[in-house]
């Protein structure tokens, strides 16, 4: 099956740190990439898509400035935190489509100190 | 706009039993469909999808889902429920067009030995 691999797996660092977290799809070309993020015990919420070479589209409330995302192939994009805070810990997961279904990738639990 | 709904925080039931996790859904014309089972720490597993045809639709780990188009309904079931189908299930739509999934909050099933 199709399979979206996420690194890293878990990040703990420094308050005005950035962080990159990686989303690849190992065996098929991703025309639709997603960010999400994740709160304990709640749903997912939607950050942004990015279609390869083309800027990503942020759901409202969504910062860009903050969370940078490249699509720079058909299986890669990467979310960057820029100057992570406290409040910017969570659990973030990517998810790739093309056709149906979407998958996703396991899953990045961040947290700033 | 897209919206689901799973009513239930929590579902119990006991190995062996029949079980079933409700879901509600509204979309603008003919909906996708999904069930995603999430593990602690992990993104989420695609368990089975309807897009057309039947409307009972066979899944993974011997999980399926019936599609009520009068109800607006896609509750997952499984006849025999296991330890290990404990977790955390999202049920999750989209319309035709090329958005992004919407997910309902999810419910936590327990099975209990």
């Amino acid at each position: 099956g199709a399979v979206v691999s996420q690194h890293p797996s878990w990040v703990i660092c420094k308050s005005g740190t950035s962080v990159k977290i990686e989303c690849r799809s190992l065996d098929f070309q991703a025309t639709t990439m997603f960010w999400y993020r994740q709160f304990p015990k709640q749903s997912l919420m939607l950050m942004a898509t990015s279609n390869e070479g083309s800027k990503a589209t942020y759901e409202q409330g969504v910062e860009k400035d903050k969370f940078l995302i490249n699509h720079a192939s058909l299986t890669l994009s990467t979310l960057t935190v820029t100057s992570a805070h406290p409040e910017d810990s969570s659990f973030y997961i990517c998810s790739a489509r093309t056709g149906q279904p979407q998958h996703f990738g396991d899953g990045t639990r961040l947290s700033i100190l | 706009a897209q919206s689901v709904a799973q009513p239930e925080d929590q579902v119990n039931v006991a190995e062996g039993n029949p079980l079933t996790v409700k879901c509600t859904y509204s979309v603008s014309g003919n909906p996708y469909l999904f069930w995603y089972v999430q593990y602690p720490n992990r993104g989420l597993q695609f368990l089975l999808k309807y897009i057309t045809g039947d409307n009972l639709v066979k899944g993974s780990y011997g999980f399926e889902a019936e599609f009520n188009k009068s109800q607006t309904s896609f509750h997952l079931k499984k006849p025999s429920a296991l330890v290990s189908d404990s977790a955390l299930y999202f049920c999750a739509v989209r319309d035709m067009g090329n958005t992004p999934l919407v997910f309902g909050k999810g419910t936590r099933l327990s099975v209990i030995a």
